[in-house]
């Protein structure tokens, strides 16, 4: 069974650019969130979508969005890219039963110069 | 807002030691994970904890939660070199749907020979 891809695995972007990162949920699973991890803010949710619809979103500027296809899979966008949005960001999909167990990719690293 | 807390955040022990790492959050949850993450890797999960009491166990890991101290441990039993990862609990909030997540700050175990 396929886990969760995630591509690029790596992409280096520079100030002002937008980027567009993508992700496979494992077959079968619906919701897919988006987290993004630094070593100064540790792992910190992005948003949530759950059949083609963001049920959940965090504490981000709007420069960040996303969407969900009708295939479960989602794209993440940022635009505008600031220094600070380097990070990892990981993708997790789910069931969404109440076990609610998430399996998260392996992620795409993002390096603003 | 939900916060979520992990002790110690830096752990450095002997191989065969045994140890806990505690996770406390600070709302009612009715569901609690704990990851490990490897060095430029993604996050394998580890337990799902769903109701009070639960424990789980997998190999020298050993999970459990009360959720009326809205605290978690992971205990180590006779620790091996092949356990040094950092160690994540999340939490998702009870009046959450979905898959949104409060990771904690992460605990960076190190076991040496």
């Amino acid at each position: 069974k396929a886990g969760v891809t995630q591509t690029p695995r790596y992409l280096i972007k520079t100030r002002g650019q937008q980027v567009t990162l993508s992700c496979s949920p494992i077959s079968g699973h619906r919701s897919v969130s988006w987290y993004q991890q630094t070593p100064g803010q540790g792992l910190q949710f992005l948003f949530e979508y759950f059949s083609e619809t963001q049920r959940n979103k965090g504490n981000f500027p709007g420069r960040f969005s996303g969407r969900q296809f009708s295939n479960s899979r989602s794209e993440m966008n940022v635009s505008t890219l600031e220094l600070g949005d380097s990070a990892l960001y990981l993708c997790a999909s789910s069931l969404d039963r109440p076990t609610g167990e998430l399996f998260f990719g392996e992620g795409s690293r993002l390096t603003v110069l | 807002e939900l916060k979520v807390e992990q002790n110690p955040l830096f752990l450095s022990m002997q191989e065969g030691k045994n140890y806990t790492i505690y996770c406390n959050y600070s709302t009612t949850s009715d569901r609690l994970y704990w990851y490990r993450q490897d060095p430029g890797k993604s996050l394998e999960s580890l337990f799902v904890l769903l109701s009070n009491g639960a424990v789980k166990q997998e190999g020298r890991l050993m999970a459990s939660l009360d959720t009326k101290a809205r605290l978690s441990t992971l205990h180590i039993t006779a620790a091996v070199h092949d356990l040094s990862a950092t160690y994540f609990c999340a939490v998702a909030g009870w009046e959450t749907s979905g898959s949104r997540l409060t990771f904690g700050e992460g605990t960076q175990l190190t076991v040496n020979p």
